[in-house]
């Protein structure tokens, strides 16, 4: 069953900032929020992860609210070739085979 | 570089014809992992090492077979593949030291697309 909810497709222009919201009202004590992308066919890619506070690192910053329900991917400044499929997925650290399922993701479209 | 890599990159085979498709990786990371990504399905794990000779079965494991003799290698094998098994395929790795970089980072091949008719 899917941990996470996520919008099927967003548009953001180049050079402004991409909000990418995920919920995950279900999520407990234990459990991170990663961050992973897919451009066209490729290998997925790690972008952040975060328990409760809110994390910044060279690709994005990953804001997540208080009572943890719900978190916003933001790419400060999107490029084109930002363009790709984005997966919001919630596991407990120590997941046992350290597995991780994706959704669906947000389709995220660059447009210049 | 630090890299995953995978071969062939795309393979079509015909049913039955026992195929390997290699996964290696230069990080030193204990952990490998195999996925297999289908539309509307997304990706789901096949097989998963935590260690050399330490394999153990996925979401999707019928069909497939694994093997981690050395720490950097983590072939993928069809004994006798079928039109259900066309996909793209994923390896990962990571390492299992808690921290940045860490067993969260999961490192991704470029993918190998198989078709068998």
């Amino acid at each position: 069953d899917a941990k996470t909810t996520q919008p099927p497709s967003m548009d953001c222009a180049e050079g402004r900032a991409a909000n990418l919201p995920c919920n995950h009202s279900t999520i407990s004590g234990n459990e991170y929020v990663y961050w992973y992308r897919q451009i066209h066919s490729q290998g997925p890619q790690y972008i952040i992860h975060g328990l409760k506070n809110n994390e910044t690192n060279e690709m994005a910053s990953l804001i997540i609210t208080e009572d943890r329900k719900s978190s916003t991917l933001i790419l400060p400044h999107a490029t084109l070739r930002d363009t790709a499929v984005y997966y919001c997925i919630v596991r407990a650290f120590m997941e046992y085979g350290n597995k991780l399922v994706f959704g669906a993701g947000t389709i995220l479209r660059v447009k210049s | 570089e630090a890299q995953v890599t995978q071969n062939p990159r795309y393979l079509i085979t015909v049913t039955g014809k026992k195929l390997t498709v290699t996964c290696s990786q230069n990080m030193n990371h204990e952990y490998m992992s195999w996925y297999r990504q289908d539309p509307g399905l997304g990706l789901r794990q096949i097989y998963y090492s935590m260690n050399v000779e330490v394999t153990d079965k996925g979401d999707v494991p019928e069909g497939y077979k694994v093997s981690r003799k050395e720490k950097r290698n983590f072939p993928l094998i069809l004994e006798s593949p079928s039109p259900n098994q066309t996909s793209l395929y994923f390896c990962a790795s990571s390492s299992l030291e808690p921290g940045l970089g860490g067993r969260e980072t999961q490192y991704f091949g470029p993918g190998t697309r198989l078709l068998v008719l």
